[in-house]
């Protein structure tokens, strides 16, 4: 039983292109975030959502876009991808009232060439 | 605005070692801290938490005291195993209720047999 799922798992993809990356929780958390992980393992929060209401939104360019169809799903969408959006991406989702325990996917490893 | 330090790595021990990972936070008002570990190849898991100064958090031989007068949370163990190799990870959460958390840049352990 995944409690916290993202597909791909690998993404590689030229410079330019477009892209999505999916997440599904069956935890029936109602809050939802992506992480961006760096090279060097530097974690980083990019976007939150509770019961698919845009919540935390860190200062990242206007080509990444979250999408929440539902509080069990957060997609991430990449316009015109860049060297520099290399890295791994984590979904993650909590509980009421825990926000602060959170339980994360597997990652995505996006490499842009 | 808040931080996280950790020491820097990697840290190499033998089985059976003791373990110490340091880490100090810079933080209005009074946090939440936490230590998450990060397995190879795998997303982030909440390892222990301490929400007030002078809580202890322990799980699975590790522990950790919230130390508000030194700012510090540092993460012991007394006897490592080859299976505890990971990533750790301590983070505090901000004061905004939005559950997000801020990492420290992470401290690679590697036991070896």
């Amino acid at each position: 039983d995944t409690a916290v799922s993202q597909t791909p798992k690998y993404l590689v993809t030229q410079m330019g292109n477009d892209k999505s990356i999916k997440c599904e929780q069956n935890l029936g958390h109602d809050t939802m975030y992506w992480y961006k992980q760096d090279s060097k393992k530097f974690l980083k929060i990019m976007f939150s959502y509770n019961n698919k209401e845009l919540i935390i939104n860190e200062t990242v360019p206007n080509r990444f876009s979250p999408k929440s169809p539902d509080k069990a799903h957060l997609n991430l969408h990449i316009n015109s991808l860049e060297l520099g959006d290399s890295a791994v991406y984590f979904c993650a989702s909590s509980k009421p009232g825990l926000a602060y325990e959170q339980y994360f996917g597997p990652g995505t490893r996006l490499t842009v060439t | 605005g808040d931080s996280v330090t950790q020491m820097e790595g990697p840290v190499t021990l033998s089985e059976e070692a003791f373990l110490t990972i340091n880490c100090t936070y810079t933080a209005t008002g009074y946090p939440s801290l936490f230590w998450y570990v990060q397995y190879p190849g795998e997303g982030l898991q909440l390892l222990l938490k301490a929400t007030k100064a002078d809580d202890k958090g322990s799980n699975k031989g590790f522990e950790a005291t919230y130390r508000k007068e030194t700012t510090s949370f540092h993460l012991e163990k007394g006897s490592v195993q080859v299976s505890d190799s990971a990533v750790y990870f301590c983070a505090l959460s901000d004061q905004s209720n939005t559950g997000k958390l801020i990492f420290g840049q992470g401290t690679t352990l590697q036991v070896k047999p």
